[in-house]
């Protein structure tokens, strides 16, 4: 199969404070990994797209230089909330394709567990 | 841009019901088509897909769903549903690149 985590499950954090979230594939190399976000009763929304060895590729409406995206190997990508806000509160998703895949060709993209995030 | 549409965000049926979630689309081209599930704790889970051929395609555990390429839609359908059914239903579209676009989502019950 193929397995992404995802650390930590759960975060509570107080205003102001940074935090990083994990994205792992556990079993094959994911040369992309995508980052959604899923607020209560909402659909996922695509937040960024991560390319190992560089740079990441954000949507429209998301700062960069608040979500700091990192995806330094083929099996690990980070995102950092920084100086998180209340607002920022929601579930993060994130996803992975296999090397070499693609969607258009009819892949598949493997979905993590989610981390929930709460700022107080 | 495309964009994807659930029109039931709430559905709640008894087992044994048949079960269809609507689901339409708006891109003028190529498309690939999706349903994901997410069942109460867990992560996402690919039911079924379209990628090309028959537009009927049959997924895991029973579920089935229609491309009609003149209508936008690609339809989730199951004959019968189950207690185990229970859980959030998504539609995703993906065009020539990796981006998919989710719709809004719909959230099954089944009553036992």
């Amino acid at each position: 199969g193929a397995v992404v985590s995802q650390h930590p499950s759960w975060v509570i954090c107080k205003s102001g404070t940074s935090v990083k979230i994990e994205c792992r594939s556990l079993d094959f190399q994911a040369t992309t990994m995508f980052w959604y976000r899923q607020f209560p009763k909402q659909s996922l929304m695509l937040m960024a797209t991560s390319n190992e060895g560089s740079k990441a590729t954000y949507e429209q409406g998301v700062e960069k230089d608040k979500f700091l995206i990192n995806h330094a190997s083929l099996t690990l990508s980070t995102l950092t909330v920084t100086s998180a806000h209340p607002e920022d509160s929601s579930f993060y998703i994130c996803s992975a394709f296999k090397a070499g895949t693609r969607v258009s060709r009819g892949e598949t993209q493997y979905f993590g567990p989610g981390t929930r995030l709460l700022v107080l | 841009a495309q964009s994807v549409s659930q029109h039931n965000h709430h559905v709640i049926l008894s087992e044994a019901a048949s079960l269809e979630l609507g689901c339409n689309y708006s891109y003028g081209g190529t498309v690939n088509l999706f349903w994901y599930v997410q069942y109460p704790g867990q992560h996402l889970q690919l039911l079924l897909k379209y990628f090309s051929g028959d537009p009927l395609v049959k997924g895991i555990k029973g579920f089935e769903a229609e491309f009609i390429k003149s209508k936008f839609s690609f339809n989730l359908r199951k004959p019968s549903v189950q207690w185990s059914d229970t859980a959030e239903y998504f539609c995703a579209v993906s065009n020539a690149g990796n981006m998919l676009t989710f719709g809004g989502g719909t959230r099954l019950m089944v009553k036992p």
